[in-house]
């Protein structure tokens, strides 16, 4: 089975500007979340999305938006970008089930650099 | 905020020797728990998944829960330098459906 996939892998972007970040989860997989991971900060939670739907939303400013199509792929937007948000982007699929046993698995990261 | 907490490292242990990772967390609920392996440069992969109370072997891994204590480690017999990673600790709480992170351990296996 293929794993998780996520495009593109480096992305250089300007202040103000904003970027969008796709993911695509294992196959059959209908959960897909979102991190941000940064040295001092560590693995973030963004969102998670399941079946099209946003059931948990971390402590983001709107900035950061998400969304999922009928097929579980996502895609993350990060409008108005800062400095700050130079990180790498993690995506993890998952079945979504409710309760214990529900594993994620990541994909390779979109590698942020925001000049 | 639900806490996760691990020691930042690095732990250093010479090669063929026994790694003990160690891992709190603050949510007294949580169900389940996992480690992950980070390479520098590259995505966490998992290593094991525990739910209950006790120990979980795989391969050269194990993994210690004890819910009381609010306590999961991971020990690693036989290390290796390919061992040699960031290992991350996560915790599904009680709410929600997000992982909670600790900020890992860093691991150095010395030939």
């Amino acid at each position: 089975k293929a794993g998780v996939t996520q495009t593109p892998r480096y992305l250089i972007k300007t202040r103000g500007q904003q970027v969008t970040l796709s993911c695509s989860p294992i196959s059959g997989h209908r959960s897909v979340s979102w991190y941000q991971q940064t040295p001092g900060q560590g693995l973030q939670f963004l969102f998670e999305y399941f079946s099209e739907t946003q059931r948990n939303k971390g402590n983001f400013p709107g900035r950061f938006s998400g969304r999922q199509f009928s097929n579980s792929r996502s895609e993350m937007n990060v409008s108005t970008l800062e400095l700050g948000d130079s990180a790498l982007y993690l995506c993890a699929s998952s079945l979504g089930s409710q309760g214990r046993g529900d594993t994620q698995y990541f994909g390779p990261g979109t590698r942020l650099t925001v000049l | 905020q639900k806490e996760v907490e691990q020691n930042s490292g690095p732990l250093s242990v010479p090669e063929g020797a026994i790694a003990s990772l160690n891992c709190t967390y603050s949510d007294r609920v949580s169900q389940s728990f996992f480690w992950y392996r980070q390479y520098s440069g590259k995505s966490p992969e998992l290593i094991m998944s525990i739910y209950s109370n006790g120990d979980k072997e795989d391969g050269r891994f194990t993994a210690q829960l004890n819910k009381a204590s609010q306590y999961v480690s991971l020990l690693i017999r036989d290390s290796q330098p390919s061992d040699s990673a960031t290992y991350l600790c996560a915790v599904n709480p009680s709410s929600g459906y997000a992982l909670n992170f600790g900020k890992g351990t860093s691991l150095l296996v010395t030939p």
